[in-house]
């Protein structure tokens, strides 16, 4: 079982919908969580970080962690075809990027 | 003006060749990185320096060489290359190691070796 498992997608949405990105986890020691957003033939951009269990939003994105049940989300409200790209999971167990174990990406596509 | 600069953004070689891909910061930063992204699109930590210090070398083939002639340079030669190193190689920086200083990325280099 790989250390972190993510849908490739693609998951194809209508603009305005919810959408509802995850991430499941085999390392109970990760505490320290991230979403990229990485579009076609660029370098990832980093969304949210979050430390240990929780939720925390920002604008049209929130970033919930389940640590109970090794469970990552990322939920984008109102989607923009703007939004099209390859979102990548990442977390760790220590505070460094030393030890940052990236999700293979899901690939989101927005439809106007 | 771009943040985090690599050249080539393209590269087809030859198995055997060394080649060389240079990536500049102009943020001010005081950590770069080498990433390796494969056909899988897993991304992995090849290298990091800080303050021109190596701080991370992850299990890489020491045929990889970063070297970082000042904090805003951080370049990846790599000797003999094999067809397993086709990939996108990433160079990013950040204020600091830790997480709580966010990376920024380059528009990476897609090296294909025949």
């Amino acid at each position: 079982q790989k250390e972190v498992e993510q849908d490739p997608g693609p998951l194809s949405v209508p603009e305005g919908a919810i959408v509802s990105l995850n991430c499941t986890y085999s390392n109970s020691a990760f505490q320290y969580f991230m979403w990229y957003r990485q579009y076609s033939r660029k370098g990832p951009e980093l969304l949210m970080y979050t430390y240990s269990s929780g939720n925390k939003e920002d604008g049209r994105f929130t970033a919930q962690v389940d640590k109970s049940s090794k469970y990552i989300s990322l939920f984008i409200r109102d989607s923009q075809p703007s939004d099209s790209a390859t979102y990548l999971c990442a977390m760790s167990a220590k505070p460094g990027y030393s030890t940052l174990t990236f999700g293979k990406g899901t690939m989101l596509l927005v439809s106007p | 003006d771009t943040a985090v600069s690599q050249t080539p953004k393209y590269l087809v070689t030859q198995m055997g060749n060394d080649k060389s891909i240079k990536c500049e910061q102009n943020l001010g930063h005081d950590t770069m990185y080498w990433y390796k992204q494969d056909s899988k699109k897993f991304l992995k930590i090849m290298f990091s320096y800080n303050n021109k210090e190596l701080i991370i070398n992850e299990t890489v083939p020491n045929r990889f060489s970063p070297k970082s002639p000042d904090k805003a340079h951080l370049n990846l030669h790599i000797n003999s290359l094999e067809l397993g190193d086709s990939a996108v190689y990433f160079c990013a920086s950040s204020l600091g190691p830790t997480l709580q200083e966010t990376q920024y990325f380059g528009p990476g280099t897609r090296l294909l070796v025949l």
